[in-house]
């Protein structure tokens, strides 16, 4: 299947300071990526759609100024968190949909642990 | 608004026993996805089904669509600890269907004792 490539795995940063995660499709070009947020046992949350050369769609309750997407290029998107507090900490996961693949499926990076202290 | 509803919520077994998790859907699917997420991971692609009354088996894990493509079963035969993590099914539409915007259910935490 499509392989999805998220990095880094764990971050901590202190509060204040900004924090980027990469999330790249290896052998596929993705028009699109999703980004979500999990909290602990919990299910997905959509946070945004990143478009390839296009602003990002937020979904209601996100802030576009304190998450940042940028999908500069075909295989990479990028979230940062700006100004990061404590409850920023969470699981944050992207997934991308190869548009030449069977059944429009959807495929997941290893997923961010952040950590704001 | 499609509504996914998964159960159960929280599944707690002995090794060696067999489990059911279902998934509901408020509309059709356009295809669905089971996945599996370990702890400190990614969800994981288990299998996609796409038509009615499909039945697909992937080892000891049985997956089930519905005739009227709203609801889905997945059976696992003598669980194993590997088989420890959530159960998650979504709905991924077409591109050009809602900006392609998937949908997940609430997940079934499954979890396996030696």
């Amino acid at each position: 299947g499509a392989v999805v490539s998220q990095h880094p795995s764990r971050v901590i940063c202190k509060s204040g300071t900004s924090v980027k995660i990469e999330c790249r499709s290896l052998d596929f070009q993705a028009t699109t990526m999703f980004w979500y947020r999990q909290f602990p046992k919990q299910s997905l949350m959509l946070m945004a759609t990143s478009n390839e050369g296009s602003k990002a769609t937020y979904e209601q309750g996100v802030e576009k100024d304190k998450f940042l997407i940028n999908h500069a290029s075909l295989t990479l998107s990028t979230l940062t968190v700006t100004s990061a507090h404590p409850e920023d900490s969470s699981f944050y996961i992207c997934s991308a949909r190869d548009p030449a693949g069977e059944n429009t499926e959807a495929f997941f990076g290893q997923g961010t642990r952040l950590t704001v202290v | 608004t499609q509504l996914l509803e998964q159960s159960p919520q929280f599944l707690s077994i002995q090794e060696g026993e067999n489990l059911t998790v279902y998934c509901n859907s408020s509309s059709v699917f356009s295809s669905l996805q089971w996945y599996r997420q370990e702890p400190g991971e990614g969800p994981v692609l288990l299998v996609t089904v796409v038509t009615g009354g499909e039945v697909k088996k992937l080892k000891r894990l049985t997956f089930q669509f519905g005739d009227a493509r709203k609801d889905s079963s997945l059976h696992i035969t003598a669980a194993q600890p590997g088989d420890t993590g959530l159960y998650l099914c979504a709905d991924h539409p077409p591109t050009n269907t809602n900006a392609g915007k998937s949908t997940f259910g609430d997940g079934t935490t499954l979890t396996v004792k030696p």
